[in-house]
């Protein structure tokens, strides 16, 4: 079954240092993969995501995430945090169709990211 | 291009009381999905429709729970009779296939249950 991993809770960065979300991920052959935001009483905002190609995937608001296949993980990453990036960020894994597949968005449990001025 | 809509936005109602949720997607999607967020959670796949089809209700607790989407486009959920741990984030979100299934999601604001 597929399944996604986010290992910190918290993340807590100074604004204008970089920052990092970590996700690991667990799928039977390519991964589709997502990145989403959540502000308060908000509802899910789309990021990025990697299909194929580039290992390096720029989305929305400044953020990137580096798709790396041998360890399995999909950090998402800012090279320079803003106080207005502090939100909920989940890692997704999207079914393939196919195989009993629906394409059914699979979510991680979520990162608080904090940035603080 | 309007999002996904989505109400009421906020619903309290005591313990093995019904509620409803309403959900239009984005005009042209055919896919729209329920999903449940319970604080502290991500996301949990409750039914996905494909047009007027159900594809996967496999999470969803038939016993209370149930979905439609007459007509396949908006869609409601019903919960009856609510128990305390139902209440969570109810998520519509929906997509516009392409091939291989590699587009996002596009979620509405959600419905904030509180069961008392």
């Amino acid at each position: 079954a597929q399944s996604v991993a986010q290992p910190e809770d918290q993340v807590n960065v100074a604004e204008g240092n970089p920052l990092t979300v970590k996700c690991t991920y667990s799928v039977s052959g390519n991964p589709y993969l997502f990145w989403y935001v959540q502000y308060p009483n908000r509802g899910l905002q789309f990021l990025l995501k990697y299909i194929t190609g580039d290992n390096l995937v720029k989305g929305s608001y400044g953020f990137e995430a580096e798709f790396n296949k041998s360890q399995t993980s999909f950090h998402l990453k800012k090279p320079s945090a803003l106080v207005s990036d502090s939100a909920l960020y989940f890692c997704a894994v999207r079914d393939r169709l196919g195989s009993g597949n629906t394409g059914k968005l699979i979510f991680g449990q979520g990162t608080t990211l904090q940035v603080k001025p | 291009e309007a999002g996904v809509a989505q109400s009421p936005r906020y619903k309290i109602i005591e313990k093995r009381q019904s509620v409803a949720f309403w959900c239009n997607p984005i005009s042209g999607h055919a896919t729209l999905y329920w999903y449940q967020q319970i604080l502290g959670q991500g996301p949990k796949l409750l039914i996905q429709f494909q047009n007027n089809g159900v594809v996967d209700d496999s999470q969803l607790p038939k016993d209370r729970f149930s979905a439609e989407r007459l007509k396949g486009v908006d869609s409601t959920l019903k919960i009856q009779p609510a128990k305390l741990e139902d209440s969570a984030v109810y998520l519509c979100a929906s997509s516009f296939p392409r091939g291989g299934n590699t587009g996002e999601l596009f979620f509405g604001e959600g419905s904030r249950l509180t069961v008392l």
